[in-house]
């Protein structure tokens, strides 16, 4: 079975820290993925990889940044966090071939930025 | 950019009757359409999931139909349960690996 690993359930952060969330995949895919989920906007894609150092913006990359440095880890670093950033944060990962599949997902970071 | 429209955002049925929940999208080039079903505190997890060349597909009580010409997809629970409480997201692939999730349905089956 897929296992995704987020380093952290609940984290609280000051506005203006720089904070580091961390992902890891144990099924050897190529696709990862960070999404923001808060009430009523669904889950919304910040940014993904589809290979080691190979990133694309998703549809809220906005004071957001990521790293992929090993084909099993993922991070999202906030530079400067703000409280607008407070959310639930969820890593995703997939496997590529021809066709697209379904995503794996943590069990999610918890942000909350003061 | 793909975008994907979800409806209703909440549902409420009695333990027994059928849930529908539909999504649009915008991407004519959208080929692959998962759903994925998230109970209060845990990851979302997959239910069900339909490609370009499927129009119907079922799996025991939940089916997903699909109909390209006018970029829609539905999620049809029968015989709901109260375990079937949950939210559900559906999803578009505009292309390999990427996937846009629509905004949520909370489902409420009443016992």
């Amino acid at each position: 079975d897929v296992k995704v690993t987020q380093s952290s359930r609940y984290l609280v952060k000051r506005t203006g820290e720089k904070v580091f969330l961390e992902c890891v995949q144990d099924m050897d895919h190529e696709n990862m993925f960070w999404y923001r989920q808060d009430p009523g906007l669904g889950l919304r894609l910040i940014y993904f990889s589809y290979d080691v150092k190979m990133k694309e913006k998703g549809d809220i990359p906005e004071g957001y940044s990521v790293s992929r440095e090993k084909k099993e880890r993922f991070s999202l670093i906030l530079e400067s966090a703000s409280t607008n950033q407070t959310s639930m944060y969820l890593c995703a990962s997939s496997f590529t071939g021809l066709r697209s599949s379904p995503l794996h997902f943590g069990n999610g970071t918890r942000l909350t930025v003061t | 950019g793909e975008n994907v429209e979800q409806h209703p955002s909440t549902l409420s049925v009695q333990e027994g009757d059928s849930a529908v929940i539909k999504c649009t999208y915008s991407d004519s080039a959208s080929n692959y359409f998962p759903w994925y079903k998230q109970e209060l505190g845990k990851r979302p997890q997959l239910i069900i999931d339909i490609r370009s060349n499927v129009g119907e597909k079922k799996d025991q009580r939940i089916a997903v139909t699909l109909n390209k010409t006018a970029k829609h997809f539905s999620l049809h629970i029968t015989e709901t349960q109260p375990e079937d409480s949950a939210v559900y997201f559906c999803a578009a692939s505009p292309y390999t690996g990427k996937l846009i999730f629509g905004q949520g349905t909370t489902l409420q089956v009443k016992p």
